[in-house]
């Protein structure tokens, strides 16, 4: 079965801080995915990447940042964390070709104080 | 770029019932639609998908119609069960050009069945 495990079920972070978020996928998936998932909003795409070291900003992509240095892993920062980005953060992959199913992560509930 | 329309954005249901959520897709290139359940506490999990050349598609008791005319697909649950209770998510897929890709969902629908 295909696993994607994300650092941290629950996190609380202050303002301004730098935050990183890691996911961790062990299916050898090209493609990785970070969106966030807020009440009546559904799942929003902030960034997305192909292959190691490249990366796509999605809808929201701002004041995020991400890094993939390593094909399995896929890190979402915060570079200096505001109380608007309290939300739902989802890691998904899946193999290339774009129409197949993203299997995603349990996700990681980030609050900003 | 694409927008896609989900409703209701609550479902209750009877036990046994059956249950039907709707979505629409603005943009005519998309061509894949997959439905997703996310169960409390978990991340999200496909459960059926359906391509643009398919009208329907069934997998025990879901089934996943699309009207490619009228831009609008649905999930249609039979035979709704406490298990079915968590909160559905429609997306709609098409190729942006360059290698690229998009896969935009919509906002959700909680389904609670009633026991």
């Amino acid at each position: 079965d295909v696993k994607v495990t994300q650092s941290s079920r629950y996190l609380v972070k202050r303002t301004g801080e730098k935050v990183f978020l890691e996911c961790v996928q062990d299916m050898d998936h090209e493609n990785m995915f970070w969106y966030r998932q807020d009440p009546g909003l559904g799942l929003r795409l902030i960034y997305f990447s192909y292959d190691v070291k490249m990366k796509e900003k999605g809808d929201i992509p701002e004041g995020y940042s991400v890094s993939r240095e390593k094909k399995e892993r896929f890190s979402l920062i915060l570079e200096s964390a505001s109380t608007n980005q309290t939300s739902m953060y989802l890691c998904a992959s899946n193999p290339p070709g774009g129409a197949r199913e993203q299997f995603f992560g349990p996700g990681t509930r980030l609050t900003v104080l | 770029g694409e927008n896609v329309e989900q409703h209701p954005s609550t479902l209750s249901v009877q036990e046994g019932d059956s249950a039907v959520i709707k979505c629409t897709y603005s943009d005519s290139a998309s061509n894949y639609f997959p439905w997703y359940k996310q169960e409390l506490g978990k991340g999200p999990q496909l459960i059926i998908d359906i391509r643009s050349n398919v009208g329907e598609k069934k997998d025990q008791r879901i089934a996943v119609t699309l009207n490619k005319t009228a831009k609008h697909f649905s999930l249609h649950i039979t035979e709704t069960q406490p298990e079915d209770s968590a909160v559905y998510f429609c997306a709609a897929f098409r190729y942006s050009g360059a290698g690229s890709y998009q896969l935009t969902f919509g906002k959700g629908t909680k389904l609670s069945v009633i026991p």
